[in-house]
């Protein structure tokens, strides 16, 4: 089967940095996205791995394992901006996404 | 600029009433997608179109319909047989290759009155 977790909600403070984790467990794997998404609008594309290690992008980093299924996306020097949902999907055998519940991020100043 | 557009951004269904929701692209992706979501869960699959005049459904395509008449286009219908409509419905295009990202429209909220 599917599964994927994060957690629901994260806290964290202006300039800190925060890790927010997934785990998943799927059939097949083709790699995993991570979107930005805030409150009712459009998520955003944020970053792909399908490689084991670390991405870095900018303030974002996005890391993978693919033998533990365990992938973190590491937001630093934290903006108000970001305040947002951060949502992890797998792809999976047949190309389809299938998406973790998404983790609410709160910056506080 | 490219992008999806969706419309309308809030609609409201009577009982009994078929709705449907609009989404066009100007990005000349081949393949659309329509989710659902709901609060505390991921995004679900409806129905996917990977050509024009093709599409499959999704993982929850009963009481939803669609249609791929031109590859801009890819409008939903959310029939009576849907009981539970409320949600917020979002549209995606993917360019070519498997593991290009999807790039969504900015949602429909679909509400019962």
């Amino acid at each position: 089967g599917q599964n994927i977790d994060q957690p629901t909600e994260m806290t964290a403070t202006e300039g800190a940095i925060v890790q927010i984790n997934c785990t998943y467990q799927t059939s097949g794997f083709n790699g995993l996205f991570w979107y930005q998404q805030h409150a009712g609008e459009a998520p955003t594309f944020l970053s792909y791995n399908v490689l084991d290690g670390l991405e870095e992008k900018g303030r974002f980093s996005s890391f993978l394992s693919r033998s533990k299924g365990y992938s973190y996306l590491l937001l630093k020097e934290l903006q108000m901006k970001d305040s947002a949902s951060y949502l992890c999907a797998t792809m999976d055998s047949n190309y389809q996404l299938i998406w973790g519940a998404g983790t609410k991020l709160i910056i506080k100043p | 600029d490219g992008g999806i557009t969706q419309s309308p951004k809030y609609l409201f269904r009577k009982e009994g009433q078929n709705v449907t929701l609009s989404c066009e692209q100007n990005l000349n992706h081949d393949a659309m997608y329509w989710y659902r979501q709901d609060p505390g869960q991921g995004l679900r699959l409806i129905y996917y179109s990977q050509i024009v005049n093709d599409f499959q459904k999704g993982d929850i395509a009963e009481g939803y319909s669609v249609s791929r008449e031109k590859k801009e286009s890819f409008p939903l219908t959310v029939t009576s047989a849907q009981k539970n409509p409320t949600a917020f419905y979002l549209c995606a295009s993917k360019g070519q290759g498997d593991v290009q990202p999807q790039h969504f429209g900015d949602g429909t909220r679909l509400s019962i009155l």
